[in-house]
């Protein structure tokens, strides 16, 4: 168990719908981050919070949508889901916030997402 | 643009061998790198990580050299063990965001 823990494990929906990701970070520490898994595009950063604020964005769509909550629990809404959106989605958390240099992340175990 | 490439997708190596795994980067930039390892079903776990101002880091069976003139950076896996069949990927940390290349899958032969 990395401590990271990530509802729901598994999720099966339809196009159009959407869904919530929901992301507990390691106990202490402030920073959140959401990754997307698919076969052909790897490990893809979406978005980055720190206590409670974005602090970077990568390729995320502007279907989804992420917040940072003032328990430092994260959500990832994901909106007119699309067949393409079906992947593994991670959230990764580390204490600082990135811009030292060492910055190690701890990853959940993650959420698959189906979209039908 | 920056990116972080695998050299080989896939690498088959018998059990008790050693592994090396490459990576090569694009952003000359990046200060400080790191390797995972992701089993089937769980997600990527901490190996080893080195700074820029290194050039070799070693853990418990591992060692991971950067070469900075050619922007290139290995995993030495040593004595590979059938719990070593994973996915690695090496992680490059640039302006805040850690970028992962593709990964290459390890596959240990008993």
């Amino acid at each position: 168990d990395s401590g990271v823990t990530q509802t729901p494990k598994h999720l099966i929906t339809a196009t159009g719908q959407r869904v919530t990701l929901r992301c507990s970070p390691r106990s202490g520490d402030l920073s959140v981050y959401w990754y997307q898994q698919s076969l052909d595009q790897g490990l893809q950063f979406l978005i980055q919070y720190y206590n409670g604020e974005e602090r970077a964005k990568g390729n995320i769509l502007e279907r989804f949508s992420a917040q940072q909550f003032p328990d430092l629990h994260s959500e990832l809404n994901l909106s007119s889901l699309e067949l393409g959106d079906s992947a593994l989605y991670f959230c990764a958390s580390s204490p600082g916030g990135g811009n030292s240099g060492a910055n190690v992340l701890t990853f959940g175990a993650g959420s698959r997402l189906t979209v039908l | 643009g920056e990116s972080v490439g695998l050299h080989l997708p896939t690498l088959s190596v018998q059990e008790g061998d050693n592994s090396i795994i490459n990576c090569a980067y694009s952003n000359s930039a990046s200060d400080y790198f790191i390797w995972y390892k992701q089993e089937s079903g769980k997600g990527p776990q901490f190996i080893i990580d080195i700074r820029s101002n290194m050039d070799k880091s070693q853990g418990q069976r591992v060692t991971v050299l950067l070469n900075k003139t050619v922007k290139h950076l290995s995993l030495q896996i040593a004595a590979t063990q059938p719990g070593d069949s994973a996915v690695y990927f090496c992680a490059e940390n640039s302006h805040i965001k850690l970028i992962f290349g593709q990964g290459t899958e390890l596959s240990v032969k008993p």
